[in-house]
């Protein structure tokens, strides 16, 4: 079983869509949790923090249930921008394991 | 700020030969890694540092060797290069392993 598990998609969704990005991970001592994003043939960068309170910056929202093992993000009102594939980041012990990546595609 | 430089951008080298990966960052950070992403296996952690002097091994480790003795530079060595190590390395840097700051990527293959 995969440390960290998501599902790999292609996610088409049209402009304005909102949609959900899943992940699993399997070590229930983590620490601290991320979603990254990764242009096609660019280096990932950190989208955001996940927090068990849940999150929110503008159009992203994260959530972590540490009971479940579970970490989502939601994007609201996608634009041709948000494009990219999504990585779901889980820290132990100043290791980062990545999941293998959610590949949104937006179409106008 | 540069952010984290990497060199080469691409690479071909043959089996058996032996190359080094560059990566430097200008922000200061104490904690840099390395990092290799494959098709459909997200990236994994080849080696990490938390300060100059200081190594430890990551998920996959065999073939790779690093050292870090400046804050700036975290050079990655490959011993002889074998086909399986055919893909993009990514060096990141961290104030606090936390937020990485990762450099643009090498290509590599490996004939």
């Amino acid at each position: 079983r995969k440390e960290v598990e998501q599902d790999p998609g292609p996610f088409n969704v049209p402009e304005g869509a909102t949609v959900a990005f899943n992940c699993t991970y399997s070590n229930s001592a983590s620490q601290s949790f991320f979603w990254y994003r990764q242009d096609c043939r660019k280096e990932p960068k950190l989208l955001m923090s996940v927090y068990s309170s849940g999150n929110e910056d503008g159009r992203f929202t994260a959530q972590l249930n540490r009971a479940s093992q579970y970490i989502s993000l939601l994007i609201r009102d996608s634009k041709l921008s948000d494009s990219a594939t999504y990585l779901c980041v889980v820290n132990m012990w100043r290791q980062l394991t990545f999941g293998s990546g959610t590949q949104l595609t937006v179409l106008p | 700020n540069a952010g984290v430089t990497q060199t080469p951008k691409f690479q071909v080298l043959k089996t058996g030969q032996s190359m080094t990966l560059q990566c430097a960052q200008d922000m200061n950070h104490e904690y840099m890694s390395w990092y290799r992403q494959d098709p459909g296996m997200g990236l994994r952690l080849i080696h990490y540092s938390v300060g100059a002097g200081i190594t430890d091994q990551g998920e996959v480790p065999n073939g790779y060797n690093v050292s870090r003795s400046t804050t700036e530079d975290f050079p990655l060595r490959l011993l002889s290069a074998a086909p399986s190590q055919t893909s993009v390395y990514f060096c990141a840097s961290s104030p606090d392993s936390y937020e990485q700051y990762f450099g643009p990527g090498t290509r590599l293959t490996v004939t």
